[in-house]
């Protein structure tokens, strides 16, 4: 089935560790992007990319980084450098502008919760 | 800057009411809408995309209409059932390929 995969579902991290969530998509979709959600905060936009080896910060870039090797994923990480990184991390893909007609409807994967110790 | 708000935070009905979700928008000028059903602890699953020169869209017991000028868009549910219970968020593209703008959610319970 088509579909978005993030992994792991659930990750602790000790404090001043990195950790990189997964975010594999098989939807032939180009764009792609990461949102942090937190309870009562709605959805915050990471980082996003609209091609492969491109990518743009979002609203809250700062201690994330990502890559953009394949289209099919798009990997995150979660640097030291971030103050609070406990939060649901949820990744989301669309077909994108190099795609030709693009209705800009928006899938999700299951997400990611990362609790930090 | 677009700011996307949905009222109320939280909604309880009984079983086999009609109900009406709200999400008001700052800027009129939009690309798209679209709804969005959450469950806890889970991803989220599109309902609805309404485009710019759309009026509603329709699917299943599902409705949502758009009225740019007013900015606001309604979701509405016919004959609720307790599987609906969830919590509903709204989202609006202000241009092709650009980010979408979230509303907080309504959570929504049909009670038995």
């Amino acid at each position: 089935d088509g579909g978005i995969t993030q992994s792991p579902k659930y990750l602790f991290r000790k404090e001043g560790q990195n950790v990189t969530l997964s975010c594999e998509q098989n939807l032939n979709h180009d764009a792609m992007y990461w949102y942090r959600q937190d309870p009562g905060q709605g959805l915050r936009l990471i980082y996003y990319s609209q091609i492969v080896n491109d990518f743009q910060k979002g609203d809250i870039a700062e201690g994330y980084s990502v890559s953009r090797e394949k289209k099919e994923s798009f990997p995150l990480t979660v640097t030291s450098a971030q103050k609070n990184p406990t939060a649901f991390y949820l990744c989301a893909s669309t077909p994108g502008l190099a795609g030709g007609q693009d209705t800009g409807e928006l899938f999700f994967g299951e997400g990611s919760r990362l609790t930090v110790l | 800057k677009q700011e996307v708000t949905q009222i109320p935070a939280a909604l309880s009905v009984p079983e086999g009411e009609n109900l009406v979700l709200n999400c008001s928008f700052t800027d009129s000028a939009i690309y798209n809408l679209q709804w969005f059903r959450q469950d806890p602890g889970k991803g989220l699953t599109s309902l609805l995309l309404i485009q710019s020169s759309q009026r509603e869209q329709t699917s299943g017991r599902l409705n949502a209409s758009l009225d740019k000028s007013s900015g606001r868009s309604t979701l509405y549910i016919a004959a609720s059932q307790p599987g609906d219970s969830a919590t509903y968020l709204c989202a609006v593209r202000n241009n092709q390929g650009g980010k979408l703008i979230f509303g907080q959610g309504t959570e929504l319970s049909v009670k038995p």
